[in-house]
């Protein structure tokens, strides 16, 4: 066990709907990353959140917004959803941001868009 | 970010030690080696990192090129739960952009491991 928390764990939706995936980080971390692991694309970042200010953007298409909140918990939101929006949805931490701080990923959120 | 190389699949015997390569011949002199893997059905998992010196932790080893153009993970002694996607991931610690170090996966090693 990690540490880290994502709910839910599976997400069933048609296209055009909104999701939120929701992640707890360690406690004390203050850092959270967004990554999205399809079968054609891989593992890509997507965001980084850094004690509530956003750090970092990869990959991240404009349909898709994140936040974190005062308790450092940090939410994904997805919109507009398409078929090619399937895929598994993680969260990591870390203490800082740093090169040398490793990650803490969470289980995942599977997200099905039929 | 520099690029790693690693080959696509190894497999090894149970209890027999694996030595899994990366190549990173364009990696620069303040770029972390890091190891991460992910098992079937998880998120991924760090294993080790270092930057010039060899590493051991309770999970591995972590054996680095003089030059560090290339380094190796190390297993000791396989078991079936080490089954996984194993990923070498360089991170520049001296990042120009906002200091995010977020981890960059390539295909990874896939290791399977034989009763």
């Amino acid at each position: 066990d990690s540490g880290v928390t994502q709910t839910p764990k599976h997400l069933i939706t048609a296209t055009g709907q909104r999701v939120t995936l929701r992640c707890s980080p360690r406690s004390g971390d203050l850092s959270v990353y967004w990554y999205q692991q399809s079968l054609d694309q891989g593992l890509q970042f997507l965001i980084q959140y850094y004690n509530g200010e956003e750090r970092a953007k990869g990959n991240i298409l404009e349909r898709f917004s994140a936040q974190q909140f005062p308790d450092l918990h940090s939410e994904l939101n997805l919109s507009s959803l398409e078929l090619g929006d399937s895929a598994l949805y993680f969260c990591a931490s870390s203490v800082v941001s740093s090169a040398y701080n490793e990650q803490f990923f969470g289980p995942g959120t599977r997200l099905t868009v039929l | 970010d520099a690029k790693t190389t690693q080959p696509n699949s190894m497999e090894s015997n149970e209890e027999e030690p694996v030595h899994l390569p990366c190549n990173h011949s364009t990696i620069s002199g303040t770029d972390y080696i890091h190891w991460y893997r992910q098992l079937p059905s998880q998120g991924p998992e760090y294993v080790i990192h270092g930057l010039t010196s060899n590493v051991n932790n309770r999970m591995a080893s972590l054996a680095i090129a003089e030059d560090r153009k290339s380094s190796t993970l190390i297993l000791h002694r396989a078991t079936l739960r080490d089954a996984a996607v194993y990923y070498c991931i360089l991170r520049d610690a001296a990042d120009s952009g906002a200091g995010s170090y977020q981890l960059t996966f390539g295909k990874g090693t896939k290791l399977s491991v034989i009763p």
